[in-house]
Order: C-alpha cells, then structure tokens, then sequence
C-alpha cells in the first residue's frame, strides 16, 4: 500500500511565525502535490514538485513557499503565517509514469492561524 | 471562480435511499475523477471516467461529455457512506493539473 503520511493532523500557529508541513511518501514517486482545501472552494493546488529541487507554481501560491531536498519528502512553507492561511492542507504523490487521476493523498494538516 | 461546479453542497440521506451527486464543468476535459473524502482528510480515488459509465459495487458513475455533466450514484446507501465527495477534472489542454469541484457533504443516517 502506497502510504503518504503528512507531520501533523492539527496545526495551531499566531501570525507571523513560520509554519513547515512536512510531507513523505514511501513510494519512490516523483511527483508531489500540496492542496488547500477550504469550504465552498474546493482543492486548490499550491505547488507542485516533478523530481529532487524541482518545483512549479500551481494556483495560489502567494504567501507559500516549498522544498524538495529528497524525493520522497515535500515541505510546504509558510513564510509568515497569516489568518486567511487558516485551512486544511493535503499533500498528494503520484508516480512519473501513471496517470494523472492516480493521486494518492495524504491524510491532511487543518492548521489554524490565530 | 471555481468551474467545476457540485450539487448539492450538502446531502442528508436515510439508510437504503438513492442517492446522487452531481458536477458539471465549463469546457472540454480529458478525465473526470471522483473522490471520497473520509472524516479527517484522507482521500481516496473511485473512479476515473473519460466516457460512459462504471460501476464499482453500490458506486455508479456517469458521465456526458457533450452536456458537460457526471453523476456519482449510491444505491442502498448506508452510514459508511458519510463522506465528502469531490468531483475533479482534467482539461483539455491543461496538462496533469486538476481542478476540483467543492464537493458534497453526505451523511446517512441509520
């Protein structure tokens, strides 16, 4: 079984610090994903990463940063956590030669910024 | 905005009812995905439909591309079913992203 595991389930930050979700999948596949998932908006993807110190903007990246040092972990960052970064983050891995549709997702980190 | 639109937003079912969900989305896809959402945030895949129907026990789902619309079908649905269910799409053109629908809130009760 694929597993994805992400650092913590519940997050609770104040504003300004700097937040790391960290995610690991024990796959050996090359893409990763992090998501927000808010209501009404659905996921949203954040970034991407395709390979080791390889990453792509996704559709709301601002206020977010993201690292890639080995291949089967993938950090979110939060540079200076904000209140409207309040959400529940989910990290996904897919491996190079499958199709897009096979994402496997992680359990989720609802993080709360007060 | 969001153009994958889901309905209804929230759903509240008695055990064994017929329950269906519905997305529709804006322009030419290539793949359409369900997922369920488990309490706590896991997610899990259903099923991929680029055309037609697949059923996977008491899952049906279906898809018309020319109306643009794919329905996730329960029969007998039962409280394990209480989920977050989630459309997604891949469009044309789009390469391997996906865009998600808001999703709908099932619960079933016994």
């Amino acid at each position: 079984d694929v597993k994805v595991t992400q650092s913590s389930r519940y997050l609770v930050k104040r504003t300004g610090e700097k937040v790391f979700l960290e995610c690991v999948q024990d796959m050996d596949h090359e893409n990763m994903f992090w998501y927000r998932q808010d209501p009404g908006l659905g996921l949203r993807l954040i970034y991407f990463s395709y390979d080791v110190k390889m990453k792509e903007k996704g559709d709301i990246p601002e206020g977010y940063s993201v690292s890639r040092e080995k291949k089967e972990r993938f950090s979110l960052i939060l540079e200076s956590a904000s209140t409207n970064q309040t959400s529940m983050y989910l990290c996904a891995s897919r491996p190079l030669d499958r199709p897009a549709y096979e994402q496997y997702f992680g359990p989720g980190t609802r993080l709360t910024v007060t | 905005k969001n153009e994958v639109e889901q309905s209804p937003q929230n759903l509240t079912a008695q055990e064994g009812e017929f329950i269906t969900i519905n997305c529709s989305y804006s322009v030419g896809i290539s793949a359409l995905h369900w997922l369920q959402q488990h309490p706590g945030g896991g997610i899990v895949s259903l099923f991929m439909l680029s055309s037609g129907k697949k059923k996977h026990g008491r899952l049906i789902a279906t898809i018309n591309i020319q109306e643009k619309h794919s329905s996730l079908h329960i029969t007998a649905s039962h409280p394990r079913d209480s989920a977050v269910y989630i459309c997604a799409v891949r469009y044309l053109g789009a390469g391997n992203q996906f865009y998600f629908g808001t999703g709908t809130s099932l619960t079933v009760i016994p």
